[in-house]
């Protein structure tokens, strides 16, 4: 498995302004991933981390409202700007390992985010 | 791009009884499908995976199982215990193909009735 690290944990934040989520992973790996869990809902793919390059956005979500950053190979960060409510979420993030011969992904803790 | 559906939303289940959660998936070219468990504020954890040439995998108590030409796969728990109580998410990606993107289902409730 992996051990991946997100911070902060939770979070409550008034709307208009920007969080900025960190992700850390104990050893490099090529594939992360942000994904976004609304209250009682499955996972979301906001965003592919490609490290060295800009993030690949999956439709509905835009560079601008969730910019991504993957300055090398174990790290990353999500910043979900001028904020509403309906940003109100869990985002994690999960990255790509090897488990027996196959590339599994796992996760991160997640981060809570609340919005006012 | 892919849609997995996934079926029932909830279930409850007598303990000890077995529980079987289904999903259909859109894309022929899917060709590894995950199953994670999430228990309440917690992170989703991978329980059991398996690829498309493969028909059936187990693990103890939970077993995976695919049909590619129907496009779907289900999950089997056996001798179900209170500790199997989570959602669980099914998802599908085409691996090999420079995509290696999940696609989740629904998720399902499970609830094991002591």
């Amino acid at each position: 498995s992996a051990v991946i690290s997100q911070k902060p944990s939770r979070d409550i934040c008034q709307r208009g302004t920007s969080l900025t989520i960190q992700c850390q992973v104990d050893s490099q790996v090529t594939m992360m991933f942000w994904y976004r869990q609304q209250p009682g809902q499955s996972l979301t793919l906001i965003a592919t981390a490609n490290q060295g390059s800009e993030a690949t956005y999956e439709s509905g979500f835009v560079i601008d409202k969730f910019p991504i950053s993957r300055p090398n190979l174990t790290f990353s960060t999500l910043t979900v700007s001028n904020m509403s409510p309906e940003d109100s979420s869990i985002y994690l993030c999960s990255v790509e390992r090897q488990r027996l011969s196959t590339d599994t992904q796992y996760f991160g803790p997640g981060t809570r985010l609340t919005v006012l | 791009g892919e849609n997995v559906e996934q079926h029932p939303s909830t279930l409850s289940v007598q303990e000890g009884d077995s529980a079987v959660i289904k999903c259909t998936y859109s894309d022929s070219a899917s060709n590894y499908f995950p199953w994670y468990k999430q228990e309440l504020g917690k992170r989703p954890q991978l329980i059991i995976d398996i690829r498309s040439n493969v028909g059936e995998k187990k693990d103890q108590r939970i077993a995976v199982t695919l049909n590619k030409t129907a496009k779907h796969f289900s999950l089997h728990i056996t001798e179900t215990q209170p500790e199997d109580s989570a959602v669980y998410f099914c998802a599908a990606s085409k691996k090999d193909f420079g995509n290696e993107k999940l696609t989740f289902g629904t998720g399902t409730r499970l609830t094991i009735i002591p």
